[in-house]
């Protein structure tokens, strides 16, 4: 149902980059609209990630970064971490829907 | 350092209201911040609910648009959200958050709670 479709996974070893795409379309993404990322560890609420397509809130590692060009947006993790294993995010909002869409999200496993 | 905690039943029968209530502690539920639930079933992904400002204004997800009410108790600084006509479907951990001053993105979250829709 998602409007935002995202890879359901990704894997690298420690110390390595990842990055995660975020394809949207016209109405979303490609519209203009903040692309937003989060990060959800096992059986807690979502951690906000990214906002405004790159920017980082207070006290998130600058390991994580994010970009957003067209109609699609990336999280890129960069010197993984075993304890950044988790599923993540990306949202934004869609005009065709007047809604915030979330993506389907990707798990992240550190090999 | 605002907190948010979800409260309400555990499990709602087929047909039944799903209500929860949001409380919100550590800062007032009457600033420039929209209050927001999301929901996630089990093993799926977030899907956003909708929001309400304490000036009045309420937005909602169109496809639940039908079912859902939020509505906002300043007395009590907490905020509720209703669903009608409840099925399987709409079982699923739903969060109450806080949209940031400086984004759409949520910056405050509760634990979630996991709502069984069964008879």
């Amino acid at each position: 149902q998602s409007v935002l479709t995202q890879p359901p996974s990704v894997s690298g070893a420690p110390g390595q980059r990842v990055t995660i795409s975020c394809t949207g379309s016209s109405s979303n993404i490609g519209a203009g609209y903040d692309v937003l990322w989060y990060q959800q560890l096992p059986g807690t609420a979502p951690k906000f990630l990214i906002y405004a397509n790159t920017n980082r809130p207070s006290g998130v590692p600058d390991r994580f970064s994010g970009s957003k060009s067209g109609t699609s947006a990336s999280l890129a993790i960069t010197g993984l971490q075993a304890e950044d294993e988790a599923d993540y995010y990306c949202q934004s909002y869609d005009s065709s829907l007047s809604g915030y869409v979330f993506g389907t999200g990707t798990k992240v496993t550190v090999l | 350092q605002v907190q948010l905690q979800e409260s309400g039943p555990g499990l709602v029968k087929p047909s039944g209201t799903l209500s929860l209530t949001c409380a919100v502690s550590g800062g007032s539920i009457s600033t420039i911040h929209w209050w927001t639930w999301v929901r996630q079933p089990p093993e799926k992904g977030l899907e956003w609910i909708g929001e309400i400002h304490h000036r009045g204004g309420a937005n909602y997800s169109p496809t639940l648009k039908s079912r859902v009410t939020i509505s906002l108790d300043k007395s009590k600084n907490q905020f509720s959200l209703n669903l009608t006509s409840a099925t399987a479907a709409d079982t699923a951990v739903y969060f109450c958050a806080r949209k940031s001053s400086y984004s759409y993105g949520y910056d405050y979250w509760g634990q979630g709670v996991l709502v069984t829709v069964s008879s």
